[in-house]
């Protein structure tokens, strides 16, 4: 069956540094993969999207994630965080049947930012 | 661009009562589908609507259900509320091709007492 892992929980990480959040897909196709972010309170914000082509995807607020089909995996990175990217990051995979998909959604890795 | 928008933002039921939730989607786009966000099970599809048919649907009971109108509006309905029922209802729409992005509203937050 199709999952979707996010291996980290928790993450804490001091302002200006470099952040990687891993997750790991379970799909027999081709993936359609995306990170989301969520503040409290609010619904999902679409950082990146992978669909095919340059496996590595730039998104916005300067992150970005690497597909690497061989890991299956699609982590996400960002070279220097800032105290507002304090959230919490979902992977997603697309899943199809008929003729539309539905989201499979990691259980979420939230991001602490330290001054 | 007006971005989803879903209604009540918040909500407060009692055990055994029923509820509805409502969803506008991103003008011109004619898909939309419903999650439930809970602590303990994370982001879970309940069901898509296209074009006002039921498309795809998550594994969910049948108190569970939706519908969509002609201008693409969509509805949720909770029938006998469950404790387990509170959770954040978070409603995405696209533009209906599978390629799409889904872009999420703000979510009607549940609680069943």
């Amino acid at each position: 069956a199709q999952s979707v892992t996010q291996p980290d929980i928790h993450i804490t990480v001091s302002e200006g540094a470099s952040l990687e959040l891993r997750c790991n897909y379970s799909y027999g196709a081709t993936p359609y993969l995306f990170w989301y972010v969520q503040s409290p309170g609010q619904g999902l914000q679409l950082l990146l999207k992978y669909f095919s082509g340059d496996t590595l995807v730039q998104g916005i607020k300067g992150f970005e994630a690497e597909f690497k089909r061989s890991q299956s995996s699609f982590n996400l990175r960002k070279p220097s965080v800032h105290w507002s990217d304090a959230a919490e990051y979902f992977c997603a995979v697309a899943v199809y049947g008929g003729s539309q998909g539905n989201l499979i959604f990691g259980k979420g890795t939230k991001l602490s930012v330290k001054p | 661009k007006a971005g989803v928008t879903q209604t009540p933002r918040y909500l407060i039921k009692t055990r055994g009562q029923q509820v509805t939730l409502s969803c506008s989607p991103i003008s011109g786009h004619r898909s939309v589908s419903w999650y439930q966000q809970t602590p303990g099970q994370g982001l879970q599809f309940l069901f898509e609507y296209f074009s006002e048919t039921q498309r795809n649907k998550g594994n969910f009971p049948g108190r569970f259900s939706g519908r969509q109108f002609s201008n693409s509006r969509s509805e949720m309905n909770v029938s006998t509320l469950e404790l387990g029922d509170s959770a954040l209802y978070l409603c995405a729409s696209n533009a209906g091709d599978r390629t799409d992005t889904q872009y999420f509203g703000p979510g009607t937050r549940l609680t069943v007492l």
